[in-house]
């Protein structure tokens, strides 16, 4: 069964554009989260999705939304995009919602702001 | 609001000794404690999880333990060895995980 995948591996943007990363969850897998690393702040979860809608939100700003399709596969999209941006996104799945079932993350995408 | 802490935060060890990371969390009411493991600049590799209701468990030389009412959990490496190098991450599960900030691990040869 492949894992998670999640594209493109790296990024680079300057400040005020957007960026769209993309998440396909383990094959059977409902329910897509995200989560941001930062040096400074480590794992911070962002969001969860399942069966389309966002069940649970993170201390983000509004600049940060996501969205999930009918084949479970999610999207992030960041907005007029800033330095602090920078950082490792990570998307995990699993088979049902909330995290007391496990949670399989992918390699992550590596943001640069400039 | 649940803190996770990890103590301690670097360990560099040579090959062979059995190893203790600890993980403490401040709220108690969790579905699970999750271990992980993540190599730099890679996704995070799912090692154990323990159920709320359960003491321990086992993966091979991985050993974690939970004490809910202690707030703390310990991953027990035995025979430690060069490829077991990487940061470990617990994660306490309420309605999303809660990360430590990693114990980073160098075993050398």
């Amino acid at each position: 069964k492949a894992g998670v995948t999640q594209t493109p591996r790296y990024l680079i943007k300057t400040r005020g554009q957007q960026v769209t990363l993309s998440c396909s969850p383990i094959s059977g897998h409902r329910s897509v989260s995200w989560y941001q690393q930062t040096p400074g702040q480590g794992l911070q979860f962002l969001f969860e999705y399942f069966s389309e809608t966002q069940r649970n939100k993170g201390n983000f700003p509004g600049r940060f939304s996501g969205r999930q399709f009918s084949n479970s596969r999610s999207e992030m999209n960041v907005s007029t995009l800033e330095l602090g941006d920078s950082a490792l996104y990570l998307c995990a799945s699993s088979f049902q919602r909330k995290s007391y079932n496990e949670q399989f993350f992918g390699p992550g995408t590596r943001l640069t702001v400039l | 609001k649940q803190e996770v802490t990890q103590i301690p935060a670097a360990l560099s060890v040579p090959e062979g000794e059995n190893l203790v990371l600890n993980c403490s969390f401040t709220d108690s009411a969790i579905y699970n404690l999750q271990w992980f493991r993540q190599d730099p600049g890679k996704g995070l590799t799912s090692l154990l999880l323990i159920q709320s209701s359960q003491r321990e468990q086992t993966s091979g030389r991985l050993n974690a333990s939970l004490d809910k009412s202690s707030g703390r959990s310990t991953l027990y490496i035995a025979a430690s060895q060069p490829g077991d190098s990487a940061t470990y991450l617990c994660a306490a599960a309420t309605d999303k995980l809660i990360f430590g900030t990693g114990t980073r691990l160098q075993v050398f040869p």
